[in-house]
């Protein structure tokens, strides 16, 4: 089975471009999460989706930041305009909810790079 | 408020040597999951074990291996006879079980295995 799926893995843009995260879960995961990694901050929770509604976004930085999840299958966290302080690894995670707090699944991440 | 400390930022061992990688949490739930994820130089996150609260039972897999001690708030994971394939970065994770479904992962800073020839 295909596991977590990000793209693209790479991304250099300029500041104040627009920049599209894009994610899909593993098929049958009703949770899906964005993270993002930095040498200062190590690994935050940015959001998270359960059954493509957004549960928790209390860790989106500011409202340069926004995420949706149209569907059971895909996911995108959006950045507008990009700053250079955004620079980082961001990850989609997914996992099947329920009342054992399952573990999350990862995808590669994507390493965006902000000049 | 959850939190996470994983004071050992960088660790150096030699191939065979074992190692404990230490990990204290802080929590004002009863009811709570642990987790372990590994990192390697790729960059992908593994996952490597779930603990629930309620179950202090230590787990070995392997030569892995994990002590769970409510008492000093630790889950502590030790490699044994380590291997130049070990050389990542370890995460400790804390998801509180209250509330119903708040999956809410917080990592602490990981510490950064290097196993030498």
């Amino acid at each position: 089975d295909a596991g977590v799926i990000q793209s693209p893995r790479h991304e250099v843009t300029e500041m104040g471009q627009e920049v599209t995260l894009r994610c899909k879960p593993i098929s049958g995961h009703d949770y899906l999460f964005w993270y993002r990694q930095t040498m200062m901050r190590g690994l935050e929770l940015l959001i998270y989706f359960n059954n493509n509604v957004p549960i928790d976004d209390s860790g989106m930085p500011e409202d340069r930041f926004s995420a949706k999840m149209p569907n059971a299958s895909f996911s995108t966290l959006k950045i507008q305009p990009s700053e250079p302080r955004d620079s980082a690894v961001y990850f989609c995670a997914s996992s099947l909810g329920g009342v054992a707090h399952n573990e999350q699944f990862f995808g590669p991440g994507t390493r965006l790079t902000v000049l | 408020a959850q939190k996470v400390t994983q004071a050992q930022t960088e660790i150096s061992v030699v191939e065979k040597e074992d190692v404990t990688l230490d990990c204290v949490y802080e929590t004002r739930d009863t009811t709570y999951y642990l987790f372990w994820y590994k990192q390697p130089p790729s960059g992908e996150l593994v996952f490597l074990i779930r603990r629930n609260s309620f179950d202090e039972q230590n787990e070995i897999s392997g030569r892995y291996s994990w002590n769970f001690q409510k008492s000093t708030s630790s889950f502590n994971f030790t490699i044994t006879a380590s291997q130049v394939v070990d050389s990542a970065v370890y995460f400790c994770a804390l998801s509180e079980g209250s509330g119903g479904s708040n999956y809410k992962l917080t990592f602490g800073k990981g510490t950064l295995l290097t196993v030498n020839p």
